[in-house]
């Protein structure tokens, strides 16, 4: 149980396009979900909560015009970002809560040529 | 600012040896401290937990004890398996806030 999963598994766009990463709890609702990022080496940064029914809170530094949470039911949460760039490469991941834990998907590997 | 940090991997064992890896926090306040663990192709998981001073979280034959006086949340394992080989992510939090803040991974690979 508390299975999360991502779609797609990883992406290759061009600089300029907009790309959708979907994250979906399969088996539980989740009224919060959480976008990390993670660059090679480095340690999962959180970037945005996301709450079923209302506006994503950003965390400090995040652009929320680039990247665009939407939390549309309560296993589906999309992060959209907007008008990409190569420096917008890196892997994504999110998480949905479930009581007092965070249940967290296999990741999205994005590069931008 | 509040920070995890661990050792740089990756950490190369025999199967059966004594795994301990090492992980400290800078923290403002009394954070609850974590090990997840992300096997290949998969998300991270909750290894253990410990949520104050001298708690010990133990899970699949893991464990790791919150030492506050040393800031320190190490993971030990007394005899490792190949199937321990992933990657193990220390983090803390507090209390009821749902930020997670992590280190940066140490990868673990056990040869038979």
């Amino acid at each position: 149980g508390a299975v999360v999963s991502q779609h797609p598994s990883w992406v290759i766009c061009k600089s300029g396009t907009s790309v959708k990463i979907e994250c979906r709890s399969l088996d539980f609702q989740a009224t919060t979900m959480f976008w990390y990022r993670q660059f090679p080496k480095q340690s999962l940064m959180l970037m945005a909560t996301s709450n079923e029914g209302s506006k994503a809170t950003y965390e400090q530094g995040v652009e929320k015009d680039k990247f665009l949470i939407n939390h549309a039911s309560l296993t589906l949460s999309t992060l959209t970002v907007t008008s990409a760039h190569p420096e917008d490469s890196s892997f994504y991941i999110c998480s949905a809560k479930m009581w007092d834990e965070q249940f967290f998907g296999p990741g999205t590997r994005l590069t931008v040529l | 600012g509040d920070s995890v940090t661990q050792m740089e991997g990756p950490v190369t064992l025999s199967e059966e040896a004594f795994l301990t890896i090492n992980c400290t926090y800078t923290a403002t306040g009394y954070p609850s401290l974590f090990w997840y663990v992300q096997y290949p192709g998969e998300g991270l998981q909750l290894l253990l937990k410990a949520t104050k001073a001298d708690d010990k979280g133990s899970n699949k034959g893991f464990e790791a004890t919150y030492r506050k006086e040393t800031t320190s949340f190490h993971l030990e394992k007394g005899s490792v398996q190949v199937s321990d080989s992933a990657v193990y992510f220390c983090a803390l939090s507090y209390g009821r806030t749902d930020k997670l803040i992590f280190g940066t991974g140490t990868r673990l690979q056990v040869f038979p």
